[in-house]
């Protein structure tokens, strides 16, 4: 059973168009969150959710919007895509000072 | 200024060549500091938590160890499937997310 899992797996779409990423995890956890990895492998908080509520929303452009339905569920929707967001986005999820859990990543090209 | 550092950012090694990984931190009040695996195209999985200095833990080939400024990744005997980018990782406030350092990419070679 996938703990993590984020779809769709590849994002392939052009400057100006609005997309969406969906994250969901089995794991019971109260913690969820968005990381983004730059082409250099760095990982770097964007959002983070606990039990539906917005707990830190780091320095993102306001094109990003995260939305949590409910505690198992994290999805990202990001309008008028710019060239500079083409990355590799990460869920996760955590219980108190737990380890993350990671998904296997969404890689996001912007043409 | 980086909060976490890792180095060095790869690392070539020799089948069963010792080696280790280093990630220095500024934060004060560490809560805990984490090792990851991250494998191309796979997200971070899992390795250690070492919460306090002189806290050592272990599996199969890596060892981890923690001072109050920094942790060390040991490889012993390397194999070939060791080769991935390891990531470190401190959460040192309630309330915040897990800050990475860069990693640093191993390969080993047969």
């Amino acid at each position: 059973d996938t703990a993590v899992s984020q779809t769709p797996k590849y994002l392939v779409t052009q400057m100006g168009n609005d997309k969406s990423i969906k994250c969901e995890q089995n794991l019971g956890h109260d913690t969820m969150y968005w990381y983004k990895q730059d082409s250099k492998k760095f990982l770097k908080i964007m959002f983070s959710y606990n039990n539906k509520e917005l707990i830190i929303n780091e320095t993102v452009p306001n094109r990003f919007s995260p939305k949590s339905p409910d505690k198992a569920h994290l999805n990202l929707h990001i309008n008028s895509l710019e060239l500079g967001d083409s990355a590799v986005y990460f869920c996760a999820s955590s219980q108190s000072d737990s380890p993350l859990h990671f998904g296997n990543g969404t890689r996001l090209t912007v043409t | 200024e980086d909060q976490v550092t890792q180095s060095p950012e790869a690392l070539r090694l020799q089948e069963g060549e010792s080696s280790s990984l280093n990630c220095s931190y500024t934060v004060s009040g560490l809560r805990g500091l984490f090792w990851y695996r991250q494998d191309p195209g796979k997200g971070p999985e899992f390795l250690f938590t070492l919460y306090s200095a002189g806290e050592e833990k272990e599996k199969e080939r890596l060892k981890a160890t923690l001072t109050k400024k920094e942790s060390f990744l040991h490889i012993t005997a390397p194999k070939p499937e060791d080769s991935a980018t390891y990531l470190c990782a401190v959460f040192w406030q309630a309330g915040t997310a897990l800050i990475f350092g860069k990693g640093t990419t191993l390969s080993v070679s047969s």
